[in-house]
């Protein structure tokens, strides 16, 4: 069964600084990748994927993740935090085999940012 | 373009008490589903619907009904209510049932006394 991992259930960064959210998964392939930013009292929208290919994807509103497998990661980074980048995170992963076509969540991490 | 449109936005029911849980997508697309989201947990798949006619359980299926009523409509049921289901309930649509990304609705904010 796979799994992803979120390390850090909140993370506090100043205005200006890098933003990196962490993201592992655990699967018995290798998965297609989906950041979701949630801003309060909304649903989850689409920040990037990785499906194949280019291992370095760029995504919405300035963010980026690099899918790395022999590290089963695929962290989310931006140069220079916003204020309005203030959200809920989460990363998730689609697998094949028998999760073919449900998606794991992670546990979701908090992004504060101070100005 | 409304894509994914959830109702009702919240609700309150008593311990016991029977309650559907409507969704409509505007995206003509063949895969719906139902997702509970917990704090510290992520979310969760309740059910799925691959295509019109077909449901499949998902992690947590337990005390939840669904039916995929047409191409655009997937709707929830819980038939007696109980205080772990107090969630938000996100519904969700993608192309069909693949590796494109899900669109989800704003959520239906629950809560069971």
């Amino acid at each position: 069964a796979q799994s992803v991992t979120q390390l850090g259930s909140h993370v506090s960064v100043s205005e200006g600084a890098l933003v990196l959210l962490r993201c592992n998964y655990s699967s018995s392939v290798p998965p297609y990748l989906f950041w979701y930013v949630q801003y309060p009292n909304q649903g989850l929208q689409l920040l990037l994927k990785y499906t194949t290919g280019a291992t370095l994807v760029k995504g919405i509103n300035g963010f980026e993740a690099e899918f790395k497998k022999s590290e089963t990661s695929f962290h989310l980074t931006k140069p220079s935090a916003h204020m309005s980048d203030a959200a809920e995170y989460f990363c998730a992963a689609n697998a094949g085999g028998t999760s073919y076509g449900k998606l794991t969540f992670g546990q979701g991490t908090i992004l504060t940012v101070h100005p | 373009n409304a894509g994914v449109t959830q109702t009702p936005k919240f609700q309150v029911l008593k311990t016991g008490q029977s309650m559907t849980l409507q969704c409509a997508q505007d995206m003509n697309h063949n895969s719906m589903y139902w997702y509970r989201q917990d704090p510290g947990m992520g979310l969760r798949l309740i059910y799925y619907s691959a295509s019109e006619g077909t449901t499949d359980k998902g992690e947590v299926p337990n005390g939840y009904n669904v039916s995929r009523l047409n191409k655009r409509e997937f709707s929830l049921r819980l038939e007696s209510a109980a205080p772990s289901q107090t969630s938000v309930y996100f519904c969700a649509s993608s192309v069909d049932r693949g590796y494109q990304p899900q669109h989800f609705g704003d959520g239906t904010r629950l809560s069971i006394l």
